[in-house]
């Protein structure tokens, strides 16, 4: 089974702070993908990656970052977290065109 | 990228009942399509993929109709443990997958 592993199930950080959520997946995967979803909204996605080092906005990309310096670990970085960004985060994998499989989350809450 | 619908609902329906939900995707070149299953504070789950030709696994039938641009899930003899939201998904052979909003189910003893 693919294991799509985040580092916190729940965080809680503060205004200004810079925020990292980390995903590992162990499926060699090419895509990665990091949405956040809110109530009525759906999933929106924020950066995607197809690649090593190589990464495309989303819908949502303003005040966030990605990394993928590894096949396996693709970052999402809030350089300066705001409330607004109170949030589940919500990291996928996948092959080319075969469906995604999703991390189990992080809640996050920023004060 | 172009748009996937969904009734949010919810569906309020007894155990025992069939129950049918159905997504339009507006892209006509849209290849690859899926269900997935989403409880609670939880995190998205494959449910099935959805073939040309219509597939079923135990009490879940999915089917795709492209003609009218629209993918269905079927439900029978529903169980408490199918309350959930079903997100259907459309690939259009890009590298993202567009999600519907979900449409959330519930049964009822």
């Amino acid at each position: 089974d693919v294991k799509v592993t985040q580092s916190s199930r729940y965080l809680v950080k503060r205004t200004g702070e810079k925020v990292f959520l980390e995903c590992v997946q162990d499926m060699d995967h090419e895509n990665m993908f990091w949405y956040r979803q809110d109530p009525g909204l759906g999933l929106r996605l924020i950066y995607f990656s197809y690649d090593v080092k190589m990464k495309e906005k989303g819908d949502i990309p303003e005040g966030y970052s990605v990394s993928r310096e590894k096949k396996e670990r693709f970052s999402l970085i809030l350089e300066s977290a705001s409330t607004n960004q109170t949030s589940m985060y919500l990291c996928a994998s996948s092959l080319a065109r075969q469906p995604q499989h999703f991390g189990d989350g992080t809640r996050l809450s920023i004060l | 990228r172009k748009e996937v619908e969904q009734d949010p609902g919810p569906f309020n329906v007894p155990e025992g009942a069939t129950v049918a939900f159905n997504c339009t995707y507006s892209n006509s070149a849209s290849q690859s399509f899926f269900w997935y299953r989403q409880d609670c504070r939880k995190e998205p789950k494959l449910l099935m993929s959805v073939y040309s030709s219509g597939n079923e696994d135990g009490r879940f039938t999915a089917q795709l109709n492209r003609a009218s641009q629209y993918i269905s899930l079927l439900i029978r003899d529903s169980k408490l443990s199918d309350s959930a939201t079903y997100l259907c998904v459309v690939n259009e052979g890009s590298y993202i997958p567009t999600f519907g909003r979900g449409t959330s189910l519930i049964v009822h003893p």
